[in-house]
């Protein structure tokens, strides 16, 4: 069965850097994209951008350009999500979903997601 | 960007109620539409695709409408366990953006 698994929660202090893993089994890794979303808590989903483990292509949202590089190992078909320059209201659960689809835009099987706690 | 707003942001049910979630696009999508269902603490869920599709496994009181700025999410017949935020979110243009949110709760 498809699963994602996501690697576990971390604590880390203002001007870090995080990076997040998202192991893909049961479906062929590089054949959807990889997304990554994240939530706010008690907030709503936002988009942050998403991989092509095949070719490595991306696509970022405007406002993570520059601080966020999503990268992928497809020896052991995991995607990774690393974000620099961390602010408290980096403060989040981080997602990341298989993109399935015509257009591998829809969001069909999520991982579990990581809890990123930014504080001083 | 494309702006997503959901209406109601959030509404009160009886089980057996028939509800009915719209979201707008602040431009045409096309049928680049889909529907998310969260419940508190858990991962989004895909419940509909391509504005109308049903995503395998979710149960057919759900069904999606609309195209171009204009969808619709409806549930025939309001369950316990679908009480829960709901989400539309477009796949047209990159950032695929998210709705707000619509909370649906018991009356």
């Amino acid at each position: 069965q498809v699963q994602l698994v996501q690697s576990g929660a971390e604590v880390k202090k203002p001007g870090a850097s995080v990076k997040v893993s998202c192991k893909a089994s049961g479906y062929t890794f590089t054949a959807f994209y990889i997304h990554w979303v994240l939530q706010a808590p008690g907030q709503g989903l936002e988009w942050m951008g998403r991989i092509n483990p095949n070719s490595g292509s991306r696509n970022y949202a405007q406002r993570f350009q520059g601080r966020v590089t999503m990268t992928r190992d497809t020896s052991i078909s995991t995607a990774y999500l690393e974000l620099s320059g961390l602010r408290s209201d980096d403060t989040v659960v981080y997602y990341c979903a298989r993109g399935a689809g015509t257009t591998g835009s829809d969001l069909d099987y999520w991982g579990q997601g990581t809890l990123i706690t930014v504080s001083s | 960007d494309i702006q997503m707003t959901q209406s109601p942001s959030s509404l009160s049910a009886f089980v057996r109620d028939k509800i009915i979630i719209t979201c707008r696009a602040s431009q045409s999508i096309s049928r680049s539409l889909n529907w998310f269902q969260q419940k508190p603490g858990k991962v989004p869920k895909l419940l509909i695709y391509a504005a109308s599709s049903l995503q395998s496994g979710v149960p057919a009181r759900f069904s999606g409408s609309g195209s171009g700025t204009d969808f619709t999410l409806i549930i025939s017949s309001l369950q316990p366990e679908d009480f829960a935020t709901y989400y539309c979110q477009q796949s047209y243009n990159i950032p695929f953006t998210f709705g707000p949110g619509t909370t649906v709760d018991i009356k």
